[in-house]
């Protein structure tokens, strides 16, 4: 079946610190991986995405390598800043699917202090 | 701009109570989902649509309906509310066929049952 693991939180680093949040997956066929990140009262938005083996996704500083071999989609970005704090979910969408159904990890809080 | 409405972000029910939670997005979309999000589980698919009058389980349907008289309008029915279901629920839609997994999310409705 179907489905994400993602490190658990919460993760509380200081501005400007690197962040990892790993992320590693499961899926039949060749699925699309993403990262969603809900801030504080608000719903989910899409951070980035990458729909095929070595594509890498990025977006506002934040990046992800498809890693095939290693079932990983590990999001990074170099310098933290307090405006990131908020819950980040990984994800897929089954390939070939038309329907678009999405499976998400369970979530990581972040939370950057000045 | 794209935009999916929940129709209550706050809601307090009583158990037994019958809930409906109203969910409209304005970009012509044809699939849409219900979420319920929890502390430690992610977010879990309870239904989802991708037609008018079409419906699927997904992984919780348990306890739950939903209703898709009209493409941009899918509603989520608690026949009978109880403590358990007190939770965040998201509704989400997305194209098809288009980019697979680009799910636009509304706010979330925040439902508590006494």
């Amino acid at each position: 079946g179907n489905s994400v693991t993602q490190m658990e939180g919460p993760v509380t680093l200081s501005e400007e610190a690197f962040l990892t949040i790993n992320c590693t997956y499961t899926a039949t066929g060749y699925p699309s991986l993403f990262w969603y990140v809900q801030y504080p009262g608000e719903g989910l938005q899409l951070l980035l995405k990458a729909t095929k083996a070595d594509d890498k996704g990025s977006n506002k500083g934040f990046e992800a390598t498809y890693r095939k071999e290693t079932t990983s989609f590990h999001l990074e970005k170099g310098s933290v800043q307090v405006s990131d704090s908020a819950v980040y979910f990984c994800a897929l969408s089954q390939g070939g699917s038309t329907l678009g159904r999405l499976y998400f990890g369970r979530g990581t809080q972040l939370t950057v202090w000045p | 701009d794209v935009k999916v409405t929940q129709s209550s972000r706050y809601l307090v029910k009583r158990t037994g109570e019958k809930v409906f939670l109203e969910c409209v997005q304005d970009m012509d979309h044809e699939n849409m989902f219900w979420y319920r999000q929890d502390p430690g589980l992610g977010l879990r698919l309870i239904y989802f649509s991708y037609d008018v009058k079409m419906k699927e389980k997904g992984d919780i349907p348990e306890g739950y309906s939903v209703s898709r008289e009209k493409k941009e309008r899918f509603s989520l029915i608690l026949e009978s509310a109880s403590t358990n279901q007190t939770s965040m629920y998201l509704c989400a839609s997305s194209l098809r066929p288009g980019r697979a997994g680009e799910l636009f999310f509304g706010e979330g409705s925040r439902l508590t049952v006494l």
